[in-house]
């Protein structure tokens, strides 16, 4: 158990639907995190969010939209996505988000495939 | 702009010794982590490094040379268990992690 949970962990999506992704941390951190994770290829950090305001969005399409309700909840909502958005999305959590030695603690990932 | 290289794949033997590489190349230096990865698993932390030499942690060191942008992770005694993909990251002067693809470490009896 890494104290960090995302539902669901497998999704099949149509390019035309709308869905959601969800993950909440049990460590008491105060930053979060969405990674992209495609073959072969490095991690791709989408979103950051410290203390519930975004921090960092690395030019990530507008099909992807992030919410972070309270400092334990994250959501990254799909819509209109594209067969190449097809990969696995993490969550990770942090105590801060602004130490060099923050280490970061993952969910199990979400595996995307897009239609 | 910012680049991370490490060997996609790497092969060895239980029991054996075997070290993998990373370089690094990114705006400013805020130390240096090693993750595992077990396939279809989420990453977990191996080690942090931001001052130059070596750290022991059980079977796993990790060695950084901030000068020459390198690091190296150690694993000996080599387990089956072993077999995933160990990814590299720097955090950088913003305090965003840069990673590298991933080492593909497997194992063979």
């Amino acid at each position: 158990e890494t104290g960090v949970t995302q539902t669901p962990r497998h999704l099949v999506m149509g390019m035309t639907n709308k869905k959601s992704l969800k993950c909440e941390q049990h460590l008491g951190h105060n930053a979060m995190y969405w990674y992209k994770q495609s073959a072969k290829k490095p991690l791709e950090l989408m979103f950051v969010y410290s203390l519930e305001e975004r921090v960092e969005n690395n030019s990530v399409p507008s099909r992807f939209s992030p919410e972070c309700p309270n400092s334990s909840h994250l959501f990254l909502h799909l819509h209109t996505l594209q067969p190449e958005d097809s990969a696995l999305y993490l969550c990770a959590s942090s105590p801060s988000g602004t130490s060099g030695s923050d280490e970061q603690f993952f969910g199990p990932g979400t595996r995307l495939t897009v239609l | 702009g910012q680049n991370i290289d490490q060997p996609t794949e790497m092969t060895a033997t239980e029991g054996a010794i075997v070290q993998i590489n990373c370089t690094y190349q990114t705006s400013g230096f805020n130390g240096l982590f090693w993750y595992q990865q077990h396939a279809g698993e989420a990453p977990t932390f191996l080690s942090y490094n931001v001052l130059d030499g070596l750290e022991e942690k059980g079977r796993f060191s990790s060695f950084l040379s901030r000068s020459k942008g390198y690091s190296y992770l150690l694993l000996k005694e080599l387990q089956m268990k072993d077999s995933a993909s160990y990814l590299c990251a720097v955090t950088d002067s913003n305090y965003q992690l840069i990673w590298g693809a991933g080492t593909k470490l497997i194992i063979k009896p």
